[in-house]
């Protein structure tokens, strides 16, 4: 049974930084194919991807965010963390990791499990 | 602003039948596959449909994909009030080297 769970601060203040822990199981970030996404959603609007890393290390991230977004894996912990610079109230979302399955053996599914997700407020 | 386009909002009664569509360009959905996912009030989403047309086990067949070029649907037939939901597409990007989400379709059952 594939399951994870956001945590990190719920407060932060501008010109923060962000920092974000996705702790999952049922899974290995070392098997082929596979991979951490983080999605954010601010209240009442879409979703917005921001960023992907895959069992090789690969990492993919949004273009409008890029310069302020580090996504990184412990795969002996089963953790991937995610960055994100200087914070603004625009950022006040909640964020959610979701597993990404991109191999024919687990039918290349894409963002199948998701986690509860975690709303980050940002205020002075 | 997304770069895959969805109406906003749709409705229907129980019973009937529902289309929502997605509409992207070249580098997303005329290339590759797309997903789709539903999300409940208050709950995080959940994969609908995935490689197009295909379904995860546990979601029912009144759930169906499609593509056509640039331009991806979702129908749902015998809709029902569980139905109410907020669904969105979901592709990778060429030319971004980026997941895109649809701006959303907030489903209203009458």
């Amino acid at each position: 049974q594939i399951t994870l769970k956001e945590s990190g601060p719920t407060l932060l203040k501008p010109t923060q930084t962000l920092t974000l822990t996705c702790t999952f199981s049922g899974f290995s970030l070392s098997s082929s194919g596979l991979g951490v996404g983080w999605i954010r959603q601010s209240p009442g609007k879409a979703l917005e991807w921001l960023a992907l890393i895959y069992w090789n290390d690969e990492k993919r991230y949004s273009p409008s965010l890029k310069n302020r977004l580090t996504i990184m894996k412990d795969t002996s912990k089963n953790q991937v963390v995610l960055i994100m610079t200087n914070m603004d109230p625009v950022d006040t979302a909640t964020y959610y990791c979701a597993h990404d399955c991109t191999s024919p053996s687990c039918n290349e599914m894409g963002l199948d499990y998701w986690g509860q997700g975690i709303l980050v407020t940002v205020s002075s | 602003q997304s770069v895959m386009t969805q109406p906003p909002s749709a409705s229907g009664t129980p019973g009937q039948r529902v289309t929502i569509s997605c509409s992207g360009s070249n580098s997303n959905v005329g290339s590759n596959s797309v997903f789709w996912h539903q999300q409940l009030p208050g709950t995080a989403p959940k994969l609908l449909i995935y490689k197009t047309n295909q379904r995860p086990s546990g979601v029912p067949d009144r759930f169906s994909g499609s593509k056509s070029g640039t331009s991806a649907s979702l129908t749902i037939t015998g809709l029902r009030s569980e139905d109410e939901a907020d669904y969105y597409c979901t592709v990778w990007d060429d030319s971004l080297s980026a997941v895109v989400f649809g701006g959303g379709t907030k489903l209203t059952v009458l």
